[in-house]
């Protein structure tokens, strides 16, 4: 059973154009990270989201964390080419909090 | 710079044949990861360590072992390679910060078993 399910699994847009990505479950999470990882490398922390509600910017991205902790978005403005990437989003929960459950990523494609 | 690296990078071997792959990191972090990285499954983690001698099962640990006997170091054994642990291996470390539990990954491993 995965814990975090991802919608959608691939993501082909255009540039210019919006998007949005979730990150859902069943569970609560003491916080939620997404991670965007190229190919051929490892994942790289976009950010950290802790409280219930809470929503945090990164330049044109937001993110969102559900006001019951168990459910996240993403949303990319005017998506570039240089913004494709999987996207992954990863929960800790209470006890084990240094221990991360991964969803299985939103492959995104931006293209020219 | 502090980093982790992971070596090899890429590695073939046969069924049945002992592997094991290196992740070494200079954050001094205390905490260490390994995961495997397969389409369709997404991260899944093998085992865990918070700390020198202390290692932990993860959800796919079985096949694998690890030891910890410094900060900087968590290898990884395959005990006998088997063609389903045909994957992309990565290492990752995080701080005992509390609240910070942002994980840094190695670059990764790609293992074929034959």
């Amino acid at each position: 059973t995965q814990l975090l399910e991802q919608s959608p699994q691939f993501l082909s847009i255009q540039e210019g154009e919006n998007l949005t990505v979730y990150c859902n479950s069943s569970s609560v999470f003491s916080s939620l990270q997404w991670y965007r990882q190229e190919p051929g490398e490892g994942p790289v922390l976009l950010v950290t989201v802790v409280t219930g509600g809470e929503v945090k910017k990164l330049k044109r991205l937001t993110f969102q964390f559900g006001d019951a902790r168990k459910d996240s978005s993403l949303h990319i403005t005017a998506a570039q080419p240089g913004d494709t990437g999987l996207y992954l989003c990863a929960g800790a929960r209470g006890g084990s909090n240094y221990k991360l459950t991964f969803g299985k990523g939103t492959l995104l494609t931006v293209n020219p | 710079d502090a980093e982790i690296t992971q070596s090899p990078r890429h590695k073939i071997t046969e069924t049945g044949r002992q592997v094991t792959l290196a992740c070494h990191q200079t954050w001094n972090h205390n905490n260490m990861f390994w995961y495997r990285q397969d389409l369709g499954h997404g991260l899944r983690l093998i085992h865990y360590s918070y700390g020198v001698q202390d290692t932990n099962k993860g959800e796919v640990s079985d096949g694998y072992s690890v030891s910890r006997s410094n900060t900087e170091d968590l290898p990884l054994t395959l005990e006998s390679a088997a063609s389903s642990q045909t994957s992309v291996y990565f290492c990752a470390s995080s701080d005992l910060l509390p609240g910070n539990n942002e994980q840094f990954f190695g670059p990764g491993t790609r293992l074929t078993v034959l």
